[in-house]
């Protein structure tokens, strides 16, 4: 069981950058999923969750407007497109998954660096 | 939002030792509360869900309990393995907020 996050990086205050993250090994057919990002020597904030089946999404204030969550569950597969970004969204990201869309989060990604700065 | 408040910020404890650490919720969760365990450069492991359940592969010494406002995870016996930052979490209203954390050292 794993969820693998890619496309992490340095981007410059206004840019994009996509993130992914690839489930394997789970035995339920149907998960809801989430990103949590943790700024440097932060706690945990929630940012983005969206349904199992893809057509609910939910932002927290802070992104929303700017981030989009997307899913391809065909390979199980969720996106984060991350567009205009500030430097206080420079954190690891994580990928979650979890039984209930606003649910707690039973497996987790090894997270992946976002580093917003000129 | 749901504001978690987490006491203390530090427990200081040794081995073998009982750990009762606290979180309050500005509203009542209706039991929808989770902890988590999360140790330097990994990833946030869930413990307990639903204010009572241990998640899979969890030990019976991570106690959760609680109701309406105020929650509680008690690690009954320190293992070196525990030293940690804890974190809880609410899922019962959008959006899911986390406590910030209490750490617990040696």
């Amino acid at each position: 069981e794993q969820l693998l996050e890619s496309g992490g990086g340095l981007v410059q205050p206004g840019g994009s950058l996509r993130l992914s993250c690839e489930a394997s090994g789970f035995s339920e057919s149907n998960f809801a999923m989430a990103w949590v990002r943790q700024g440097p020597g932060k706690g945990l904030e929630w940012v983005s969750s969206i349904s199992s089946s893809g057509a609910n999404t939910y932002y927290a204030d802070s992104v929303k407007g700017r981030f989009t969550v997307s899913g391809d569950y065909a390979g199980r597969s969720i996106y984060l497109q991350m567009n205009n970004l500030r430097t206080e969204d420079t954190a690891v990201y994580f990928c979650a998954k979890g039984l209930y869309t606003r649910g707690h989060f039973d497996s987790w990604g090894q997270g992946i660096l976002v580093t917003v700065s000129s | 939002e749901i504001v978690l408040t987490q006491s203390p910020a530090t427990l200081s404890l040794s081995p073998g030792e009982r750990a009762t650490l606290s979180c309050r919720a500005s509203q009542s969760l209706n039991g929808f509360l989770a902890w988590y365990q999360q140790k330097p450069g990994q990833a946030p492991r869930l413990l307990i869900y639903d204010t009572s359940n241990r998640a899979t592969d969890i030990p019976a010494r991570f106690i959760g309990s609680g109701s309406w406002t105020d929650f509680t995870l008690t690690i009954t016996s320190l293992e070196p393995e525990d030293f940690a930052i804890y974190y809880c979490q609410q899922r019962y209203s959008w959006p899911p907020t986390f406590g910030p954390g209490t750490t617990v050292d040696v």
